[in-house]
This record gives structure tokens, C-alpha cells and sequence, in this order.
């Protein structure tokens, strides 16, 4: 099956720092999706990106499918950010199915 | 719209047990996913319906564990004779089946097998 593989495993930042979350994957998808999932569990979906570049605030997201990567931008890191950031792809065969990365931990010290 | 809910939040069960697990979807969404996380790894898929057909299953899953998508509504995932190893988060999400096919997840469920 379709592997997920996302860099750095953990990650600390200083408050109002930049980064940059890497996710690469080793076939074809016909679709992408970042989540963040915070200290008490919640995953929450950040972006639906299969192909091109979307922003949303401080986070923004850049797909290149004939590439096979992702990246997760987030620009002026705040403690709120702090959480563990998973990517997520889904190939269309017969059925379909979404299958989660390892994850990268994020932490962001004021 | 109400979002993805999951009961119970959380169960304690001694090791041969039966458990049940019951999951709510947003109201139009016709795709539920369970999956099942452990700490510090991603989510695990476990199964999908797309309305009341289950498509898929994991072949990862233990025939212990089932799950049920009556009338395309809610879903129900029962694990029978449960082993220390089921302990675990369950979570549960729902997409639409269109262009933009975002994963909603709820809060999930704690299971500590004892």
C-alpha cells in the first residue's frame, strides 16, 4: 500500500518563529489533507490540498503531486500551534481510504 | 451542524469483554471512517462506509471487531472479547463525497482493556 512519510519527527520553536513540515508520499493520490490534532486529542482539518498552494491565516500549504510532496507552512508560531501535525492522503482504487502519516510533534515555547 | 459525535468519551472494560462503540456523522455526510490511534502514532484505518455499504475493511483488523452503518445514519463499531492490546482511541470521521472531501473527526473514545 501507499507509504506516508513526514519530517522532522518532533520540532521546537520559539514563539513567533517560522517553519516548515514536510510530508512525501510514494504514489500517486488524488487527494491530500493537513490536520493538526491538539494536546487534548481533537484532530482538526487545516487543509484539503491535492494539488497547488492554499493559505489560511498564518498556516499555509503547498501540494506537488508529480513530486509527491507536501509542505505545511507556519509563520509566526504561537503556543496555540503546539500539537502534533498530520498529513493524510487518499488514493482512488476500488474503494477509497485515507491513510494518516507518523505525524510531526510541534512544540512552541513562549 | 452539530459535528461528528463519539460515545461514550470513554470506557474501562476488563480483558474478555464485549464493548460498543457508537458514532453520529455530520447529518449529509454519506463517508464514516473509524479509525483507531495509539499514543505518540497516526491514526490507524480500521474500516469506511460509504452511506450504509461497508467497502473496506482493514486487513490488519482481528474478526473481533466489527461495524454496522444501519440505514446510512449512525455507525456502531463492537469489539468482542477484548484483549490489553484494544487499548486505544477510537475515532471517528465523516466526509461528503464531492470535490472537496474533507475528513471531520470526533472526539473519539478512550479504550482501557484491563
Amino acid at each position: 500500500g501507499i507509504q506516508v512519510e513526514q519530517s522532522p519527527p518532533d520540532l521546537i520553536l520559539q514563539e513567533g518563529a517560522n517553519s516548515t513540515l514536510r510530508c512525501n508520499f510514494s504514489d500517486s493520490v488524488n487527494n491530500l489533507q493537513w490536520f493538526h490534532q491538539n494536546p487534548w486529542g481533537q484532530l482538526i482539518n487545516l487543509f484539503y490540498i491535492p494539488s497547488g498552494t492554499k493559505q489560511n491565516g498564518r498556516l499555509s500549504a503547498t501540494t506537488v503531486a508529480t513530486e509527491r510532496y507536501s509542505l505545511l507552512y507556519i509563520s509566526s508560531s504561537q503556543t496555540t500551534d503546539s500539537g502534533v501535525y498530520f498529513c493524510a492522503v487518499e488514493k482512488k482504487t476500488s474503494y477509497d481510504k485515507v491513510i494518516f502519516g507518523p505525524g510531526t510533534s510541534l512544540s512552541v515555547i513562549p | 451542524d452539530t459535528g461528528v459525535s463519539q460515545d461514550p468519551r470513554h470506557k474501562i472494560t476488563k480483558r474478555g469483554q464485549n464493548v460498543t462503540f457508537r458514532c453520529d456523522p455530520i447529518s449529509e455526510h454519506n463517508r464514516l471512517y473509524w479509525y483507531r490511534q495509539t499514543l505518540g502514532q497516526g491514526p490507524e484505518f480500521l474500516t469506511y462506509f460509504q452511506n450504509e455499504a461497508q467497502l473496506e475493511k482493514s486487513r490488519l483488523l482481528s474478526d473481533r471487531f466489527s461495524a454496522e452503518r444501519p440505514k446510512g445514519s449512525f455507525s456502531t463499531l463492537e469489539i468482542q472479547r477484548t484483549e490489553q492490546g484494544d487499548s486505544a482511541m477510537y475515532l471517528c470521521a465523516s466526509s461528503l463525497s464531492r470535490s472537496d472531501e474533507k475528513l471531520f473527526f470526533g472526539s473519539g473514545t478512550q479504550l482501557s482493556v484491563l
